[in-house]
C-alpha cells in the first residue's frame, strides 16, 4: 500500500515549457486535490475532484489544468509554465476524515 | 476575514516547556477540525481530530470551542522532534464540495 505518490519529485522548465504532474493513490479514494504551497502563503488549492471523471476550480486555477479519466490517477498540467508557478505541488486524496498527501513536486520555471 | 486563521508564529521554546496554539475560523456551520503537522520539505500529515469535548493524545491535547469559533493546540513536555509547523484545519461539509480548508501554520521550534 504506497498511498499518495507524485511523479516527479523534482522538474526545471523553461517558461513556456509544458508539463504533466502525475498522481496516484492506491486506497480507492473518491476526492482528489492538487494544492501549491508557496513560502508564507500556505497551501492554496488549485483544483480537485469528487470522483472519476469529474472536476472542479479550487482557489487558484488558473493557467493549469486537470484530469481524472481514472479513480487513482489525478493528473496536473501547466501548458504554457510561468516562473511565478515555482512552486511545491502536494497531491491528496480523501476519504471521511483524513486527507492523505503525496511527498510533493518541487518545480522551478526559470 | 480568512476562512481559517492561524499565528504564523514562530514559537521558540526550550525542551520541556508546553506551548499552546490557537487558530479561528470564520465559518460557525464547520462541522470537523482537525491538526495536521508538517515538517520541512514534508507534507502535511494529520496530527489529531479536534471533537467537541476536547481529546487528549499523550502531550498533545486540542481543545474546540464553537460558540468562539476557536480551536486549540497545547504540547506538554516538548521535545525536539516536535519542530515543525502545525496547521489548522477545518473541514465543511456540503460547502466547498467537502474541502478542507488549512489554515497557514504556526511553526514551532523546540531548542535544547
Amino acid at each position: 500500500n504506497a498511498g499518495v505518490t507524485q511523479t516527479p519529485k523534482f522538474r526545471v522548465l523553461k517558461t513556456g515549457q509544458s508539463m504533466t504532474l502525475l498522481c496516484a493513490q492506491d486506497m480507492n479514494h473518491e476526492y482528489m486535490y492538487w494544492y501549491r504551497q508557496d513560502p508564507g502563503m500556505g497551501l492554496r488549492l488549485i483544483h480537485y475532484s469528487v470522483g472519476e471523471g469529474t472536476t472542479a476550480k479550487g482557489e487558484v486555477p488558473d493557467g493549469y489544468n486537470v484530469s481524472r479519466l481514472k479513480k487513482q490517477n489525478f493528473l496536473l498540467g501547466l501548458e504554457s509554465a510561468a516562473p511565478s508557478q515555482t512552486s511545491v505541488y502536494f497531491c491528496a486524496s480523501r476519504q471521511d476524515h483524513e486527507q492523505y498527501f503525496g511527498p510533493g513536486t518541487r518545480l522551478t520555471v526559470t | 476575514r480568512k476562512e481559517v486563521e492561524q499565528d504564523p508564529g514562530p514559537f521558540n521554546v526550550p525542551e520541556g516547556a508546553t506551548v499552546a496554539f490557537n487558530c479561528t475560523y470564520s465559518n460557525s456551520a464547520s462541522q470537523s477540525f482537525f491538526w495536521y503537522r508538517q515538517d520541512c520539505r514534508k507534507e502535511p500529515k494529520l496530527l489529531m481530530s479536534v471533537y467537541s469535548s476536547g481529546n487528549e493524545d499523550g502531550r498533545f491535547t486540542a481543545q474546540l470551542n464553537r460558540a468562539s469559533q476557536y480551536i486549540s493546540l497545547l504540547i506538554r513536555d516538548s521535545k525536539l522532534s516536535d519542530s515543525a509547523t502545525y496547521l489548522c484545519v477545518v473541514l465543511n461539509y456540503g460547502g466547498s464540495q467537502g474541502n478542507l480548508i488549512f489554515g497557514k501554520g504556526t511553526k514551532l521550534s523546540v531548542k535544547p
